[in-house]
């Protein structure tokens, strides 16, 4: 079974520019979900999906962060316009259920590393 | 809110002895879970063990096991027999509903051949 694939592994923006980071979660998987872990600092959830639907987005940090979920499948998590404390590591998870109740997890991404300049 | 602290930010340990990485948290509910997650340089991160906060018995995965004190908030990993692929950022993780995970901060640990 493949993992959650992110794409890219790496992105190096400048300050202004508009960045997209790709999700790819296990398939089957309707749960997806974004975090972030900014430098030095605790992994942050930003939001989760229901196949398309967001089911929580209290994470998200500011309006120039848009997430989408199109037909359920992969996701994408665009940064318009990129600030520079917007640099950090951003991590994609899937479950195929909810966690609680059921000897469930959430596999995560190997994550994108972001750093704008 | 839940928080999540991990007082050790890097611990070293001699291959083949025992390592133990603390977690403390925070919340008022009575029914929830603890994970440990474990993250490879460069390699995504992976499940290590797994605690629901109404056992009592303390989780146990091969060298991999917690100590879970549910009255003083407290959910400890010791790694035994530590090899070189333990090395890694160990997360410690909260979870009562909604789906969404709080971490902690993270502890590197090292392992010195």
């Amino acid at each position: 079974e493949a993992g959650v694939t992110q794409f890219p592994s790496h992105s190096v923006i400048e300050k202004g520019q508009t960045v997209t980071l790709r999700c790819d979660p296990i398939s089957g998987h309707d749960n997806l979900y974004w975090y972030r872990r900014v430098m030095g600092k605790e992994i942050k959830f930003l939001l989760h999906f229901v196949k398309e639907s967001k089911q929580d987005e209290s994470g998200m940090p500011n309006n120039r962060f848009l997430a989408e979920r199109t037909g359920g499948t992969y996701s994408t998590l665009k940064v318009q316009p990129a600030e520079l404390e917007d640099s950090g590591v951003y991590f994609c998870a899937s479950s195929r259920g909810p966690i609680a109740g059921a000897q469930e997890t959430q596999y995560f991404g190997p994550g994108t590393r972001l750093l704008v300049l | 809110a839940q928080t999540v602290t991990q007082s050790q930010p890097e611990m070293s340990v001699q291959e083949a002895e025992t390592v133990t990485l603390s977690c403390t948290y925070d919340t008022s509910e009575s029914d929830y879970y603890l994970f440990w997650y474990k993250q490879p340089p460069s390699r995504q991160m992976i499940l290590v063990i797994r605690q629901e906060a109404y056992k009592q018995q303390n989780a146990t995965e091969n060298r991999f096991s917690v100590n879970f004190q549910k009255a003083a908030k407290s959910f400890s990993l010791k790694i035994s027999d530590s090899q070189l692929g333990d090395a890694a950022m160990y997360f410690c993780a909260y979870f009562h509903a909604g789906n969404k995970l709080t971490f902690g901060g993270g502890t590197r640990v090292l392992v010195k051949p």
